[in-house]
């Protein structure tokens, strides 16, 4: 079973706009992550934020993390045509042995 | 480029048969983990290996197996192939103490 939900499923905007995706859970993390997809192929990992983190940022990528809601969101700003792609959150539960669990993802369209 | 490798990138199988996925870890990598992702979904956990053991497992059947090998490498083998069975098969290496995971380009399988 998936733990994440994505929202929403499927994001268009064109060049140069941000594009925000969020993500719900359901149990205790140590971390969450997200990974990028293109076209059915392997994972890219973009970025990871711990249990004890509010935000990070790497480069146009910025992820809030919080753990009350069980909620993440992750902010790409300044996007381009080369961003298209869909996105997983994926969550490192506290319990259990499973490495990660991922949503259904987000499935980004950026219009040049 | 993640440094993980998998083989073959596309087979097709017919329904009862058996096939074997291949995935050579990352360089110093220990622990390796496969993910199947049917069409349009996420990646779903199906096993862990570290250090030749199985050490975590999904909500997979019996003839989902895998080995891992001195090296490091590793072999995903399913039995009595069933059509659900077609999806994108990941696998995904990392140290024991990293959090963060890296994905091979995926094996796609189709099952007639």
């Amino acid at each position: 079973s998936q733990q994440g939900e994505e929202d929403p499923q499927a994001l268009s905007i064109q060049e140069g706009e941000n594009a925000t995706m969020n993500c719900s859970y359901k149990t205790s993390i140590n971390n969450l992550q997200w990974y990028r997809q293109n076209s059915g192929r392997g994972l890219v990992h973009l970025i990871l934020i711990r249990s004890n983190e509010r935000e990070k940022h790497s480069g146009r990528l910025r992820v809030t993390l919080d753990t009350s809601k069980k909620s993440s969101s992750l902010l790409i700003t300044a996007s381009r045509a080369a961003d298209t792609a869909s996105y997983f959150c994926a969550t490192d539960p506290t319990s259990g042995n499973t490495p990660l669990v991922f949503g259904k993802g987000t499935r980004l369209s950026v219009i040049a | 480029e993640t440094g993980v490798t998998q083989s073959p990138t596309h087979l097709i199988k017919t329904r009862g048969q058996q096939v074997t996925l291949r995935c050579s870890s990352q360089s110093g990598h220990n622990t390796v983990s496969w993910y199947q992702q049917a069409l349009g979904q996420g990646p779903q956990f199906i096993f862990q290996y570290y250090r030749e053991e199985e050490n975590g497992r999904g909500n997979f059947p019996p003839r989902f197996s895998g080995l891992q090998f001195p090296n490091y490498s590793s072999e995903l083998n399913v039995n009595a192939l069933e059509l659900d069975d077609s999806a994108l098969y990941l696998c995904a290496s990392r140290g024991l103490a990293q959090e963060t995971q890296y994905f091979g380009p995926g094996t796609r399988l189709l099952v007639l």
